[in-house]
C-alpha cells in the first residue's frame, strides 16, 4: 500500500501477556517513529529510528518496552507483562528524511487494551 | 525541555465561519519547526500546515493559516470557511533543530473540534 499500515488495529490482551505491534513503513523512508496516545493525552514519543543509527530510545517508559526494525523497514513493538497503564492507542510514523523538512506519515494506530 | 501546551480542550464553531485553535510553546531553541496535525476519528494523523521557525512569513495551506509569534511564542492555527470535514482532533506539536541525532516531534494535549451544521 502507498501509506504507513500497523497490525493490529485492535488487540485485546489479558494482564501479564506478551504483545507485539507491528508497524510497515512508506518504502523508502529511512526514519520510524512509535508514539503512545492515551486517553485525553497528547502523544508521548517511545522511539525513532534513522536509517542504521543507533535507535534512541529515550522515550521506552520500561524495559517491559522494546522495538526493533529489521532491514529498515519494518518495525516491531513489542510490551512484555502487559499492564492495565499500558491501554492506549499505538501509533507509527515514518518520513523520508526524518527532519522538520519532510512530512511524517502516520499508519492508523493500534487500540491496545489490557483487562 | 520542550513543551507544548493547547489551552482549549474542545471548541465548535458554525460551518462556513472562522475558528482559532491556540497553541504556545516553550523552548530556549533558536533553530526549530511547528505543525498543526489532525486527527480525525479514523486515528490517522494528518499534517495539516508547517512553520519553520526563522521565517518570519506565516504558513498557509488554502483555507489554513498560522499566526506565529515567534517572541510570545505562540503559533494558532485559523481555519477559514470551516467545513463539516474540518471535525477532528487538532494537535500542535514542536520539532527542534538537534546539534545531532532524533528529530523529536512534542505534541500538545490536542484541541476537539466540532463544526457544526
Amino acid at each position: 500500500g502507498a501509506g504507513v499500515s500497523q497490525s493490529p488495529s485492535n488487540k485485546v490482551t489479558e494482564k501479564g501477556k506478551d504483545v507485539e505491534l507491528r508497524c510497515d513503513p512508506i518504502s523508502g523512508h529511512t526514519a520510524l517513529y512509535w508514539y503512545r496516545q492515551s486517553l485525553g493525552q497528547g502523544l508521548e514519543f517511545l522511539i525513532y529510528f534513522q536509517g542504521n543509527s543507533a535507535p534512541d530510545k529515550s522515550g521506552l517508559p520500561s524495559d517491559r518496552f522494546s522495538a526493533e526494525r529489521t532491514g529498515g523497514s519494518v518495525s516491531t513493538l513489542t510490551i512484555q507483562r502487559t499492564q492495565q497503564e499500558d491501554s492506549a492507542v499505538y501509533l507509527c510514523a515514518s518520513s523520508r528524511e526524518g527532519d522538520g523538512n519532510t512530512e511524517a506519515f502516520f499508519g492508523q494506530g493500534t487500540r491496545l487494551t489490557v483487562v | 525541555a520542550q513543551t507544548v501546551t493547547q489551552s482549549q480542550p474542545e471548541m465548535s464553531v458554525q460551518e462556513a465561519e472562522t475558528v482559532t485553535l491556540s497553541c504556545t510553546y516553550d523552548t530556549s531553541e533558536n533553530n526549530y519547526y511547528l505543525f498543526w496535525y489532525k486527527q480525525p476519528p479514523s486515528r490517522q494523523m494528518i499534517l495539516v500546515i508547517r512553520q519553520e521557525a526563522y521565517k518570519q512569513q506565516n504558513a498557509t495551506e488554502n483555507r489554513f493559516s498560522v499566526n506565529f509569534q515567534k517572541a510570545a511564542k505562540s503559533f494558532s492555527l485559523k481555519i477559514s470557511d470551516s467545513q463539516l470535514g474540518d471535525t477532528a482532533m487538532y494537535f500542535c506539536a514542536f520539532m527542534k533543530h538537534p546539534a545531532s541525532g532524533t528529530y523529536k516531534y512534542i505534541f500538545g494535549t490536542g484541541t476537539r473540534l466540532k463544526v457544526l451544521a
